[in-house]
């Protein structure tokens, strides 16, 4: 099946700082990828839909200046998380749709833990 | 809207024992079904699919049938093992992808 990478797998940082998050379909090219987060035992919460070549659409309550989402080629999207705080800590997961066949291909997750 | 409910967790079985963790969803259209497994610490995997009525998505010994006339897509299994613990994601999506919703996930703990 198609793979998508995510990277970092972990990052812990500083309060305040800005976090980067890559998203690439590595044999596929991705018009839409996905950007969710995953709180503790609960289910994933999509945050913004990423379009390539175009501003990103968020979700009702997702900070769309604290969430910086950027969709700059058909394989790579990136997920920067600006002034982070710790209750930014969480598990981020990215998916990429192929074709119009509904089905999603999802990276392997970044945990980041903010101090 | 579209929306998908699952069986509360988390479940619990021995290993070899037969399991069940139901689906149901509620869409218009025809919407496509999907289970998706997540193990501990990692993303989602595609477990199984199926795009229209009748359909029976299979693998890894998993099976789940797509039921429109009970608006359901259970999953099934006849023996787990202890590497099946996980936490399974029940799924829909509209045409073209749209509207591609989660259940709230199901956890599975298989003990040996």
């Amino acid at each position: 099946g198609a793979v998508v990478s995510q990277h970092p797998s972990r990052v812990i940082c500083k309060s305040g700082t800005s976090v980067k998050i890559e998203c690439r379909s590595l044999d596929f090219q991705a018009t839409t990828m996905f950007w969710y987060r995953q709180f503790p035992k609960q289910s994933l919460m999509l945050m913004a839909t990423s379009n390539e070549g175009s501003k990103a659409t968020y979700e009702q309550g997702v900070e769309k200046d604290k969430f910086l989402i950027n969709h700059a080629s058909l394989t790579l999207s990136t997920l920067t998380v600006t002034s982070a705080h710790p209750e930014d800590s969480s598990f981020y997961i990215c998916s990429a749709r192929t074709g119009r066949a509904g089905e999603l291909f999802f990276g392997e997750g970044s945990r980041l833990t903010v101090l | 809207g579209n929306s998908v409910t699952q069986m509360e967790g988390p479940v619990t079985l021995s290993e070899e024992a037969f399991l069940t963790i139901n689906c149901t969803y509620t869409a218009t259209g025809y919407p496509s079904l999907f289970w998706y497994v997540q193990y501990p610490g990692e993303g989602l995997q595609l477990l199984l699919k199926a795009t229209k009525a009748d359909d029976k998505g299979s693998n890894k010994g998993f099976e789940a049938t797509y039921r429109k006339e009970t608006t359901s897509f259970h999953l099934e299994k006849g023996s787990v093992q202890v590497s099946d613990s996980a936490v399974y994601f029940c799924a829909l999506s509209g045409l073209g992808g749209q509207n591609f919703v989660f259940g709230p996930g199901t956890r599975l703990s298989v003990l040996p």
